[in-house]
């Protein structure tokens, strides 16, 4: 079965770089239309959409975060690996990573979902 | 502030339909791109639970529903159940290059 699993710090401080680690089991990043995809939830809020990878390794960015964020994978890892820089308190939420169908692109299968606090 | 739009609340008896809209515009919704609906039960991460407009997941009880017309959508559940009560999402794709959620709608069953 499809699972996916968010892994890394719960704190970071103010302008420091988040590292966050999805695992995945169940399916190939290189099977046609595969993605990985990262969204987060601050406390309280909606869904946001920060990055995708796709089975041919492009890349998404949000629009408004393009310039602090990178994606990548590591396909015999089944890793999927995004970068935040320059964190601040606002991008205090839960980051999720889901798999991603390519074309629709909507999110079958979710991870848990990690909660990280950006604070001094 | 949410590219799609949806009602902050709903609210329904148990036994009753309620519908939630989620409100796009022309470089989304409007443009062919499809709508997918996730609920996320208090506590927990989302679950997909309408996909490609109105197609359900297997697993999915067939009183959650789908449509969309013109720069909106809309999810439907008929039967409301306790369980039901949760917070729904909609998503869809922004001609910007941006995959774009809607506000969320939280839903309580009285």
């Amino acid at each position: 079965q499809v699972t996916l699993r968010e892994s890394g710090p719960a704190l970071v401080k103010p302008t420091q770089t988040l590292t966050l680690t999805c695992t995945f089991s169940g399916f190939s990043l290189s099977t046609s239309a595969m993605c990985v995809s990262w969204i987060r939830q601050s406390p309280g809020k909606a869904l946001e959409w920060l990055a995708l990878i796709d089975w041919d390794d492009d890349k998404y960015y949000s629009t408004s975060l393009k310039t602090r964020l990178t994606i990548s994978r590591d396909t015999s890892k089944n890793q999927v690996v995004l970068t935040m820089t320059n964190m601040d308190p606002v991008d205090t939420a839960t980051y999720y990573c889901a798999r991603t169908l390519y074309g629709d692109f909507y999110s079958d299968f979710w991870g848990q979902g990690t909660l990280v606090t950006v604070s001094s | 502030q949410s590219v799609l739009t949806q009602p902050p609340s709903v609210s329904g008896a148990p036994g009753q339909r309620i519908s939630i809209s989620c409100t796009g515009s022309s470089s989304n919704i409007g443009s062919n791109y499809e709508v997918h609906w996730y609920q996320q039960l208090p506590g927990t991460g989302p679950k997909l639970l309408i996909y490609g407009n109105n197609k359900r997941p297997s697993g999915v009880p067939d009183r959650f529903s789908g449509s969309k017309s013109g720069t909106s959508a809309s999810l439907g559940i008929t039967g409301l159940q306790a369980e039901d009560e949760a917070d729904y999402y909609c998503q869809s794709y922004d001609s910007k290059l941006d995959v774009v959620f809607g506000g969320g709608t939280k839903l309580t069953v009285l």
